[in-house]
Order: C-alpha cells, then sequence, then structure tokens
C-alpha cells in the first residue's frame, strides 16, 4: 500500500539559515512524489514534483527537493530561509499505476525573525 | 486567471441537517476532485471526476455523501444527514489531466464545516 511519511510536526529555523523538511513514502512502483505548500486561510498551493531524471528539482519561491530512491525519501530544502516560508507542507506521493495521491500529515514550518 | 473559486467559506450546521458545497473549477481543467481535510492530517480524497464521470469515489462514504459535476464544469458535494464527525475542511481542486499522473493540482481556499 502506499504512504507517505512526514516524521516532524514542526521545524524551527532562525531566518536566513537553511530549512530542511523531511518526506519518506512507500509505492509498489515507481513514485511521483510532490510538495504542495499551505498558507494560512489559503488553498494548498504546487511547489514542486520529481517524475523522472535528476534527482535534485527546483520549484517555487527558491524551493528545491532531493530524490533519494535508497532512503525513499523526498526532502524539501532552501539554502535561506525566509518569515515568509512560515506555513504548512504537505509531501504527497502516487505511484506510476495509481492516479490517487497519497498525502503526508504535513509538516508545520516557523520561521524566526 | 481566476483560481478555484468554492462557497461558503464557512459553515455551522447542527447534527442531522442538510449542507452543499459548491466548486466552480478553473476554466479549461477536466478534472475535479473533492478532498476532507482533518485538523493536523493531510487531506483525504473523496471523489474524484473526469469531466462529468466519477471515476473515483471509492472513499466517499455514500450513504450520507453525494456529489455531482454539472456538465462537467462546477460541483456539488452534499451531505445529508451532517454527523458530528463531519466537522472538517472540504477541499476542492482542479486540474488538466492528460494520462500521465504528473500534473499539478490547484485547490479551492476550502469550506470550514462545523457540525454542532
Amino acid at each position: 500500500a502506499q504512504s507517505v511519511a512526514q516524521p516532524e510536526d514542526q521545524v524551527n529555523v532562525a531566518e536566513g539559515n537553511p530549512l530542511t523538511v523531511k518526506c519518506t513514502y512507500s509505492v509498489s512502483g515507481n513514485p511521483y512524489l510532490f510538495w504542495y505548500v499551505q498558507y494560512p486561510n489559503r488553498g494548498l498551493q504546487f511547489l514542486l514534483k520529481y517524475i523522472t531524471g535528476d534527482n535534485l528539482v527546483k520549484g517555487s519561491y527558491g524551493f528545491e527537493a532531493e530524490f533519494n530512491k535508497s532512503q525513499t525519501s523526498f526532502h524539501l530544502k532552501k539554502p535561506s530561509a525566509l518569515v515568509s516560508d512560515s506555513a504548512l507542507y504537505f509531501c504527497a506521493v502516487r505511484d506510476g499505476s495509481n492516479y490517487q495521491l497519497i498525502w503526508g500529515a504535513g509538516t508545520k514550518l516557523i520561521i524566526k525573525p | 486567471e481566476a483560481g478555484v473559486v468554492q462557497s461558503p467559506r464557512y459553515k455551522i450546521i447542527e447534527k442531522k441537517q442538510p449542507v452543499a458545497f459548491w466548486c466552480n473549477p478553473i476554466s479549461g481543467h477536466n478534472t475535479l476532485y473533492w478532498y476532507r481535510q482533518n485538523l493536523g492530517q493531510g487531506p483525504e480524497l473523496l471523489i474524484r471526476y473526469e469531466n462529468e464521470e466519477a471515476v473515483d469515489d471509492s472513499q466517499l462514504p455514500k450513504d450520507r455523501f453525494s456529489a455531482e459535476r454539472l456538465k462537467g464544469v462546477d460541483s456539488t458535494l452534499k451531505i445529508q444527514p451532517a454527523e458530528l464527525g463531519d466537522s472538517a475542511v472540504y477541499l476542492c481542486a482542479s486540474s488538466f489531466f492528460q494520462g500521465a499522473g504528473d500534473e499539478k493540482l490547484f485547490f479551492g481556499s476550502g469550506t470550514q464545516l462545523s457540525v454542532l
């Protein structure tokens, strides 16, 4: 069965420091991996995706994510955090044969000035 | 470009009452999703439409939930009767599905339902 784990409920980072939000997954075939962000009182927004190719994918707002097949991980990263990055981040996975997205529980990212 | 529009933004009802949510997807998007999101959890798919056809409704509690997508555009999700456990945020999303499964979803702001 497909599953996604976001092991941290909350991540606290000082502004200007690098940030990482962790995601691990389990699928039966080749994974399609996504990150979405949810700002307060706003809908979920697409950040980036990995389908195939280069393991490092770049997305919106300076975010990037690294696909690691051996560790079944897809961690979200940013070199220098901004206070405005504070939001709820969701990882999602879909295997190549099933169109249903499975979502993680979300990680609250707090960036402190 | 207008985004996915949902209404109402908030709804408070008493248990056993009916409730309906409306969604207008992005123009040209052929696929529409209804999700339920409980506090502290990720979205859970209720139903997915491709054009007018409900292609995945396996997680829709059909004894009390129903949905329709008129003419492959707007959609309505209904609960009748509502139960206390239905309190959640109901999200609508749309996408342009071309068969690969890698398309990004565009979400509305959601309807926050409180059942008292």
